[in-house]
């Protein structure tokens, strides 16, 4: 089963580099987000989306851009690259959106993509 | 923005120990989850909360929300190496609203337990 996917896995990028980082998930799920983990500052949302061709931002949107043409994919893109942008990133999906007035089903998580931006 | 304040940060406990893990916000939450991660891996459900008072055990783990929805404890009784990791807790905010569709996470408690 494979469940949450992202690639890659390491990366390191110069300053004003783009690239996309890479989600997918085979368990039809209606919510896909984007979060970056950094030391004492838990999990903060950059983005997600409540179905395909809808996304919406969270609290640190600023600097990545998001799409969902599929309901299986789900990419973050750097445009240009900061050092700022030096985190750990995981993609979540769950079957319905937290709040959405249903059973709040849990978020499956990636493995993470650990990015360093010199 | 709702804020979920974890505390402590920090746990480093011997084996056999006891210890609780707080998660306290001023905003109402219509669930509360905990999620436990382990290095190089992401978190992975534990328990979902949704009534207010509600107390759930798993094993070792007990879990209770507080009556007002706000908050949330986890307790560990005799801990165990195994138990290792980091701790975090999520809020699912009221349906509607401006919030939809954002889960809010506390900082997280790093808890190392040693034999």
């Amino acid at each position: 089963n494979a469940g949450v996917t992202q690639t890659p896995k390491f990366q390191v990028l110069k300053t004003g580099q783009s690239m996309t980082l890479q989600c997918a998930q085979d368990m039809n799920h209606e919510y896909m987000s984007w979060y970056r983990q950094d030391p004492g500052m838990g999990l903060r949302l950059i983005h997600y989306s409540v179905g395909a061709g809808i996304t919406d931002q969270g609290e640190v949107p600023n600097g990545y851009n998001v799409s969902r043409s599929t309901t299986e994919d789900f990419p973050l893109r750097l445009l240009s690259a900061a050092p700022s942008q030096t985190s750990v990133y995981f993609c979540a999906s769950s079957q319905t959106p937290p709040a959405s007035g249903t059973y709040n089903s849990p978020l499956h998580f990636g493995n993470g993509t650990r990015l360093t931006v010199t | 923005t709702q804020l979920l304040e974890q505390s402590p940060q920090f746990l480093s406990i011997q084996e056999g120990e006891n210890l609780t893990v707080y998660c306290n916000s001023s905003s109402v939450f219509s669930s509360l989850q905990w999620y436990r991660q382990e290095p190089g891996e992401g978190p992975v459900l534990l328990v979902t909360v949704v009534t207010g008072g509600e107390v759930k055990k798993l094993k070792r783990l007990t879990f209770q929300f507080g009556d007002a929805r706000k908050d949330s404890s986890l307790h560990i009784t005799a801990a165990q190496p195994g138990d290792t990791g980091l701790y975090l807790c999520a809020g699912a905010p009221n349906a509607g609203g401006t919030s939809y569709g954002k889960l809010t996470f506390g900082q997280g408690t790093i808890l190392t337990v040693h034999p």
